[in-house]
């Protein structure tokens, strides 16, 4: 099946750093979504992004769908940005089943 | 308008034991998909439901199942629980089955198998 890993699995920053979290994943797909998962274990959407670019705010999300990668950039980060971040993607024959990667820790530091 | 919906949010049962959890997806959703959450991973899929059928079953045993209702809240039921079963369980909703189908979560039910 399709494998989905994402790098760093950790990262710490200072608050107002940037940073760059990166899913690869080995087949391709017709969605990809990037999650916020917070403390209390809620699943945030961030971005529905099978290709191309989008921007909300402080955050964007790029996926070139020919090269099977996808990034999401966090800008100015702040405290509150801290949590777990999980792309995920579904192929079309699944069934609406989305395949999650191991995500990436991010704690944000004051 | 509603988000998705589940209810209990934690709930304690010792090994052997029966469990439901419930979904109620957003408004004008017709799929409801199940994943279940063990500590430090990555959410895994356990079925999809879309107009009411299956479409989609995960690698999980015969002890899991789920059905959806006619109007697209759904169940999970559990039998026979082992401590293993201890996790979170995610439902999500979304407008289609499949394909260009961006799908929600609810917050969760935290299940604890004493």
């Amino acid at each position: 099946g399709i494998q989905v890993e994402q790098s760093p699995p950790d990262l710490i920053l200072q608050e107002g750093a940037n940073s760059t979290l990166r899913c690869n994943f080995s087949d391709s797909v017709n969605n990809l979504q990037w999650f916020h998962q917070n403390p209390w274990g809620q699943l945030i959407n961030l971005f529905y992004i099978p290709s191309g670019t989008k921007q909300n705010g402080r955050l964007s999300a790029t996926t070139v769908a020919t090269e099977r990668y996808s990034l999401l950039y966090i800008s100015s980060s702040q405290t509150t940005d801290s949590g777990v971040y999980f792309c995920a993607v579904e192929q079309g024959n699944q069934g609406g089943k989305l395949i999650f990667g191991q995500g990436t820790e991010l704690s944000v530091k004051p | 308008d509603a988000g998705v919906t589940q209810s209990p949010t934690h709930l304690i049962k010792t090994r052997g034991q029966h469990v439901t959890l419930r979904c109620s997806p957003i408004s004008g959703h017709k799929s409801v998909s199940w994943y279940q959450q063990v500590l430090g991973q990555g959410p895994q899929f356990i079925f999809q439901y879309y107009e009411k059928e299956e479409r989609g079953r995960g690698n999980f045993p015969d002890r899991f199942s789920a059905r959806q209702f006619p109007n697209y809240s759904s169940e999970l039921n559990v039998n026979a629980l082992l401590l293993g079963d201890s996790a979170l369980y995610l439902c999500a909703s979304s407008y289609r089955g499949q394909g260009n189908n961006e799908q929600f979560f609810g917050p969760g039910t935290r299940l604890t198998v004493l």
